[in-house]
């Protein structure tokens, strides 16, 4: 079936406007997490969000970066303002939701990535 | 603090030899660990979840074993091939932590097989 899908794949920006990373998780799939992936830091957690609870956004870096998850599918970061250091590689993952193991025990599925570039 | 390492950082073998790639992690209270493969320029493909009840998870040519008390993790690919050529990385996940939503990820082992 199909995979956790991103898109842009590519998205160059200039310093100080806003851009919008999309996320569709595998179908069924009811837990959506970010990611980041940049040469200093390695691969970072960003957010998740599970069914209809609140997201944890304790990964989220500073209060330009939001995401969304509009009917519990399809995810939306956004990060208002860029920055040159906001130049990464940005992951998308889903999961199965709270099983009968629950969240923490499901193996989390990787989209392809938005490589974003600030200039 | 929680960490996951991952040594070495770079391995070079010639084809056939078998991989050994270690991961280790600080604290032994974990749900479960994954290792992810990760292509340049893409993103990364699971090949293996550990949960932490199990000692060992196999597929195909690859074996993962885990001994939580002291905080290890290997992960062996036998045979191996030019295709294997890749960077492999291991990522936790831990029970006490701030977001139990999370993998904790090392920075991953960059391997080359050799023809």
């Amino acid at each position: 079936g199909a995979g956790v899908s991103q898109s842009p794949s590519n998205k160059v920006t200039e310093k100080g406007k806003d851009v919008e990373l999309r996320c569709d998780p595998i179908s069924g799939h009811t837990a959506l997490y970010w990611y980041r992936q940049s040469l200093g830091q390695g691969l970072e957690f960003l957010i998740y969000f599970q069914g209809n609870s609140a997201p944890d956004k304790s990964g989220l870096p500073s209060d330009r970066f939001s995401a969304e998850r509009t009917g519990g599918s399809v995810s939306t970061l956004t990060i208002q303002r860029t920055q040159q250091e906001d130049s990464a590689v940005y992951l998308c993952a889903s999961s199965l939701g709270n099983t009968s193991g629950g969240l923490a025990y499901n193996e989390q599925f990787f989209g392809p990535g938005t490589r974003l570039t600030v200039l | 603090k929680q960490e996951v390492t991952q040594i070495p950082a770079a391995l070079s073998v010639p084809e056939g030899e078998n991989l050994v790639l270690n991961c280790s992690f600080t604290d032994s209270a974990i749900y479960n660990l994954q290792w992810f493969r990760q292509d340049p320029g893409k993103g990364l493909t699971s090949l293996l979840l550990i949960q932490s009840s199990q000692r060992e998870q196999t597929s195909g040519r690859l074996n993962a074993s885990l001994d939580k008390s002291s905080g290890r993790s290997t992960l062996y690919i036998a045979a191996s091939q030019p295709g294997d050529s890749a960077t492999y990385l291991c990522a936790v996940r831990f029970m006490t932590t701030d977001s139990w939503g999370k993998l904790q990820f090392g920075a991953g082992t960059q391997v080359v097989v050799t023809p």
